[in-house]
C-alpha cells in the first residue's frame, strides 16, 4: 500500500542554521512527490514537487528537495532558516488515483 | 487569479445533524479534491471530482459525499455527524489529474458537539 513516513514529529533549529526534513515513501513505482507547508489555521501551500527528471528540485522560499530512488526518500532542505519558516511541513505522494500525506513535521525556529 | 475559497470558515453542529461545505476552485481548474485534517489521523484524502464526476475516493464511510457543479464548484456533505467528524476540511483544486499541483483553500473548521 502507498504510504508516506515523516520520521521527525518536531524539529527545532536556530535561525540561520541549515534544515533537513526527512520523508520516505513506499510505493510500487515512482509517484509524484510534493512538499507542502501549513501555517497555523491556514491551508497548505506547495513548496515544491517532483514528477521526473532532475532529482534535485528547487522550490519557493529557498527550499530544495532531493529525490533518491534507491532510498525511497524525498528530503527537504534549506541552507539558512528564517524565523518565518516556523510552520508544519507535509510530504505527500500521489499516483493520480490517491493522495497520501505524511504525519507532518513541526518546525520551531529559535532566535 | 483568485485562490481557492471555502465557505463557511467555521461551523458548529451537534451530533446527528448534517452539514454542507462549499468550495470554489481557481478559475479554469476542473479537479476539486477534499481532505480531512485531524490531530489524530492527520491529512486524509476524501474524494476527488472532475467534470462533475467523482473520479477518486478515499477510505471514508458513505456519510461523506460530495458533488461538483458545471462551473467546477464543489460541495461536500456529511450526514449524521459524529464527534469524530470534528476536523479541518480542506479543499484543493488543480487543472487536471490528482497528481498535478493542487492549490489548497484555507479550510472549513467543523466542530461537532
Amino acid at each position: 500500500a502507498q504510504s508516506v513516513t515523516q520520521p521527525d514529529i518536531h524539529i527545532t533549529v536556530s535561525e540561520g542554521a541549515s534544515l533537513e526534513l526527512r520523508c520516505n515513501y513506499s510505493y510500487g513505482a515512482t509517484p509524484y512527490l510534493f512538499w507542502y507547508v501549513q501555517s497555523p489555521g491556514q491551508g497548505l501551500q506547495l513548496l515544491l514537487k517532483y514528477f521526473s527528471g532532475d532529482t534535485l528540485v528547487q522550490g519557493i522560499k529557498g527550499f530544495e528537495a532531493e529525490f533518491k530512488r534507491s532510498q525511497s526518500s524525498f528530503n527537504l532542505r534549506k541552507p539558512s532558516v528564517h524565523w518565518s519558516d516556523a510552520a508544519e511541513y507535509f510530504c505527500a505522494v500521489s499516483n493520480n488515483n490517491d493522495m497520501r500525506f505524511g504525519a507532518g513535521t513541526r518546525l520551531t525556529v529559535k532566535p | 487569479k483568485a485562490g481557492v475559497t471555502q465557505t463557511p470558515r467555521y461551523l458548529i453542529k451537534t451530533r446527528g445533524q448534517q452539514v454542507t461545505l462549499s468550495c470554489s476552485p481557481i478559475s479554469g481548474h476542473r479537479s476539486v479534491s477534499w481532505y480531512q485534517q485531524t490531530p489524530g489521523q492527520g491529512l486524509q484524502f476524501l474524494f476527488e471530482y472532475f467534470s462533475e464526476t467523482q473520479r477518486n475516493k478515499g477510505n471514508f464511510p458513505g456519510r461523506f459525499s460530495g458533488r461538483q457543479f458545471s462551473n467546477s464548484r464543489s460541495e461536500m456533505n456529511v450526514s449524521t455527524l459524529e464527534l469524530g467528524d470534528s476536523a479541518l476540511y480542506l479543499c484543493a483544486s488543480s487543472l487536471g489529474a490528482l497528481g498535478e499541483t493542487q492549490y489548497f483553500g484555507p479550510g472549513t473548521r467543523l466542530l461537532v458537539l
